[in-house]
């Protein structure tokens, strides 16, 4: 089944304690992003990535750290997370390139928590 | 600065009841216009893309429609089961890189 899978799904954590939030897709897409979502923003690019070792600035990269060192797999770190990091994460994929047709396939999600 | 606003914020309809929800946006260089419908605790899942003023998808109840500036979602004789949160967003940036959302419009159909 194609998919793109997240973990941990839900993640309490303290000020400052680093985190790795994983993503994984099984549909060979070169191209993957990182969003958060919240309540009346709407979802928000946090990183993307064309292809292996291409990553990129969304619209919310601070305090986030990303790597893409294998196709499939694309982690976002949280160096030292804040409250302000409490969100809903969602990670996506899709083909690369400008071909609008070219479907996004999104993730669970990750609720995180930060206190 | 690429920009995509929604309406309404929230609708409630009854079942049967046909209505639009609508999608403006301000974009430089548009590859595409995405909807998606997403379900509480869910990931979006992708309904259609437009990418021409002019262009129309169709999708059992749901249709949507694409001006220069804007685009509808029009809902015909909803049902329990099309309440959701649908998203709008656009493609944009010269690889198509990046990717603008709405803050959605939240539909609830009530039998």
């Amino acid at each position: 089944e194609a998919q793109v899978t997240q973990n941990p799904r839900y993640l309490i954590t303290v000020t400052g304690k680093k985190l790795t939030v994983t993503c994984s897709q099984n549909m060979n897409h070169e191209y993957m992003s990182w969003y958060r979502q919240d309540p009346g923003l709407g979802l928000r690019q946090i990183y993307y990535s064309m292809n292996v070792e291409v990553t990129d600035k969304g619209d919310v990269p601070e305090g986030y750290k990303v790597s893409r060192k294998e196709k499939r797999n694309f982690p976002l770190i949280l160096e030292s997370p804040s409250p302000n990091q409490t969100s809903l994460y969602f990670c996506a994929s899709r083909l690369r390139g400008v071909v609008s047709s070219y479907e996004q396939y999104f993730g669970p999600g990750t609720r995180l928590t930060v206190t | 600065e690429d920009q995509v606003t929604q309406s309404p914020e929230a609708l409630r309809l009854q079942e049967g009841e046909s209505s639009s929800l609508n999608c403006s946006y301000t974009v430089s260089g548009l590859r595409g216009l995405f909807w998606y419908r997403q379900d509480p605790g869910k990931g979006p899942e992708f309904l259609f893309t437009l990418y021409s003023a002019g262009e129309e998808k169709e999708k059992e109840r749901l249709k949507a429609t694409l001006t220069k500036k804007e685009s509808f979602l029009h809902i015909t004789a909803p049902k329990p089961e099309d309440s959701a949160t649908y998203l709008c967003a656009v493609q944009a940036g010269n690889y198509g890189q990046n990717f603008v959302f709405g803050p959605g419009t939240r539909l609830s159909v009530l039998p």
